[in-house]
């Protein structure tokens, strides 16, 4: 398996604009997390599903942030309007029930 | 939520030295995982442990559980520049959260 796969790898964009964080897990898997990462706060999380439900989304710091799970392959997290305090590297993780956790290379984004 | 705490918040070795670093919980541990970044990149797992004094060792690296006190600990030996990089500890309540991590140098 290629392992959890993130795209893109980095994300620079304007303020206010939509942006759309893509994941695809480890086939298989029944968990996967949505994590940020900042110096400052370390790393969050932000929502996480199971079989592809909605578990707990308390993590989300805004309206402006949404994410689902259409199928069991395929993830995605979107900002709109994204602010420059959105700026982080974002993380997807995928695991089978409470077995580790396996980490994507993640997105850096940034907002100018 | 269950909180992590890590000590030391950064860690500067020399190497081959040998060194420790903490992982506390606020909650009973059910289970405990490290896990390793480096700058840039995903989080790396290293070891799970699940029962109250459980030992692991990959190569240099070794951690143990201590389930009374909610408390973990990573040992490495002989330390190396391939050692460096962040130290976080995470662990399962509903959800998988983490330690603030422990940045780690390792001067040749």
């Amino acid at each position: 398996d290629a392992g959890v796969i993130q795209s893109p790898r980095h994300e620079v964009t304007e303020m206010g604009q939509e942006v759309t964080l893509r994941c695809k897990p480890i086939s298989g898997h029944d968990y996967l997390f949505w994590y940020r990462q900042t110096m400052m706060r370390g790393l969050e999380l932000l929502i996480y599903f199971n079989n592809n439900v909605p578990i707990d989304d308390s993590g989300m710091p805004e309206d402006r942030f949404s994410a689902k799970m259409p199928n069991a392959s395929f993830s995605t997290l979107k900002i709109q309007p994204s602010e420059p305090r959105d700026s982080a590297v974002y993380f997807c993780a995928s695991s089978l029930r409470r077995a580790p956790a396996f980490f994507g290379q993640g997105t850096r984004l940034t907002v100018v | 939520s269950q909180e992590l705490e890590q000590s030391p918040q950064s860690l500067i070795v020399q190497e081959g030295k040998n060194l420790t670093i903490n992982c506390t919980s606020s909650k009973t541990l059910y289970g405990l995982y490290w896990y390793k970044q480096k700058y840039g990149e995903g989080l790396i797992f290293l070891m799970m442990l699940q029962k109250g004094g459980e030992e692991k060792s990959h190569e240099k690296i070794t951690a143990k559980l201590d389930e009374k006190k909610q408390q973990s600990s990573l040992h490495i030996t002989a330390s190396q520049p391939s050692h460096a990089g962040i130290y976080l500890c995470g662990a399962y309540n509903n959800d998988m959260r983490f330690g603030a991590g422990t940045r780690l140098t390792v001067k040749p």
